[in-house]
């Protein structure tokens, strides 16, 4: 079954505490994407990557960092984290059928 | 830059029909897409259509697309309870160097009245 794997599903914490958001895929797919969710804005693309070591930035990168050592793993990065990140965050493979992971919903007090 | 719009909310009777709209801007894209999302639950995708097709319908599902003027459509017919949901209207394009982008719309948020 084609899975898009996202921990934690919920994460309280501190502005300025680093944190990660980990996101696995187990389609062996070349193309990731993290997306913001606000309510009244959407989902806004954070950052993308096409293949294992290319990474890109989205519409809304600020705050953000990625990484993609290997081809299953995208995690997203918040070196600073601040309140303004309190989002609901997806990681999708991206494709003309994009599959998306079930949402990791994070708040910075 | 590429803008999709859609209406917030919309709010209908268990049996009748559902009509969300979606107007895009970039004559460009490749395929467009109705994806949904129940509360706590992340995007499902429900049904897509390619830029030269005019309709697609999948069991209660029906698509419209006239790119003439930009505007899609997802039919939902005999809505029930559980449609209630957020309706996300996306399109796809291949950038200039070969990535597929998706833009989403805002989002419109369907109640279904019993």
């Amino acid at each position: 079954e084609a899975q898009v794997t996202q921990n934690p599903r919920y994460l309280i914490t501190v502005t300025g505490k680093k944190l990660t958001v980990t996101c696995s895929q187990n389609m062996n797919h070349e193309y990731m994407s993290w997306y913001r969710q606000d309510p009244g804005l959407g989902l806004r693309q954070i950052y993308y990557s096409m293949n294992v070591e290319v990474t890109d930035k989205g519409d809304v990168p600020e705050g953000y960092k990625v990484s993609r050592k290997e081809k299953r793993n995208f995690p997203l990065i918040l070196e600073s984290p601040s309140p303004n990140q309190t989002s609901l965050y997806f990681c999708a493979r991206q494709s003309t059928e994009a599959f998306f992971g079930q949402g990791t919903r994070l708040t910075v007090v | 830059g590429e803008d999709v719009e859609q209406s917030l909310f919309l709010s209908v009777r268990e049996g009748d029909s559902s009509v969300i709209n979606c107007t895009y801007t970039d004559s460009s894209s490749t395929y467009l897409y109705w994806y949904k999302q129940e509360p706590g639950a992340g995007l499902q995708l429900l049904t897509y259509i390619f830029s030269n097709m005019d309709m697609k319908q999948d069991q209660r599902l029906t698509v419209l697309l006239n790119k003439k003027d930009k505007h899609l459509s997802l039919r939902i017919a005999d809505t029930q309870t559980g449609d209630s949901a957020i309706y996300f209207c996306a399109e796809g394009l291949y950038s200039g160097a070969g990535s597929y982008q998706l833009t989403f719309g805002k989002g419109t948020k369907l109640s279904v009245i019993p």
